[in-house]
């Protein structure tokens, strides 16, 4: 049963461009969450997401972060017009009934 | 608003001495889970405590959970090299619709 995966695990964006991360949650799961890691930061929630809704999007910032889990495929994070400040490590986690949440080996972003 | 602060925030021992970190809160929480985070991956999921005073083993780690469920303490016991990491602390926001981490204790185990 593999893991979450994430994809990619590195990605560099120049100021402007537009940054996609995906997750596959594991298998039988369909309850999948974002968070965004920075240096001397915690892991700060961002969006909880079921197939074809979102949850909880209270961290998601208001401008240019959208997300989506369709009923087919992976979860999509998108970043639109990114800045230096969205240099970060996002995580997916997946969870099968909203329970314990199990992280993939998340994507850093690096906005030049 | 629910905070979990974790401490010490860093921690450079010895391979053989024993440690312990701490994660505390002014908050009850229905379940508190503790991960460790290698650089370059993603946490990895220790323990769920979930009972006040409930204290789980696993190897070489003790995890308990305080009484009134708002604050939590990591243990290991003759620490090794392999234990080098970022060991956070976890709980659900009170919609149950997210976890709240701590900033972690990062440790360094020399040999």
């Amino acid at each position: 049963n593999a893991g979450v995966m994430q994809n990619p695990r590195h990605l560099v964006r120049r100021r402007g461009q537009e940054a996609r991360l995906r997750c596959s949650p594991m298998k039988g799961h369909s309850h999948v969450y974002w968070y965004r890691q920075l240096p001397e930061e915690g892991l700060k929630f961002m969006v909880y997401l079921q197939k074809e809704n979102i949850i909880d999007e209270s961290g998601m910032p208001k401008e240019r972060f959208s997300a989506e889990f369709p009923k087919e495929g992976p979860s999509i994070l998108r970043i639109q017009q990114v800045v230096r400040g969205d240099s970060a490590a996002y995580f997916c986690a997946s969870s099968p009934l909203g329970e314990t949440q199990y992280f993939g080996p998340g994507t850093r972003l690096l906005v030049l | 608003t629910q905070l979990l602060e974790q401490s010490p925030q860093f921690l450079s021992i010895q391979e053989g001495e024993n440690l312990t970190v701490y994660c505390n809160s002014s908050s009850v929480f229905s379940s508190l889970q503790w991960y460790r985070q290698e650089p370059g991956e993603g946490p990895v999921l220790l323990v769920t405590v979930v009972t006040g005073g409930e204290v789980k083993k696993l190897k070489r780690l003790t995890f308990q959970f305080g009484d009134a469920r708002k604050d939590s303490s990591l243990h290991i016991t003759a620490a090794q090299p392999g234990d080098t990491g970022l060991y956070l602390c976890a709980a659900p926001n009170q919609a149950g619709t997210a976890l709240i981490f701590g900033k972690g204790t990062t440790l360094s185990v020399s040999s």
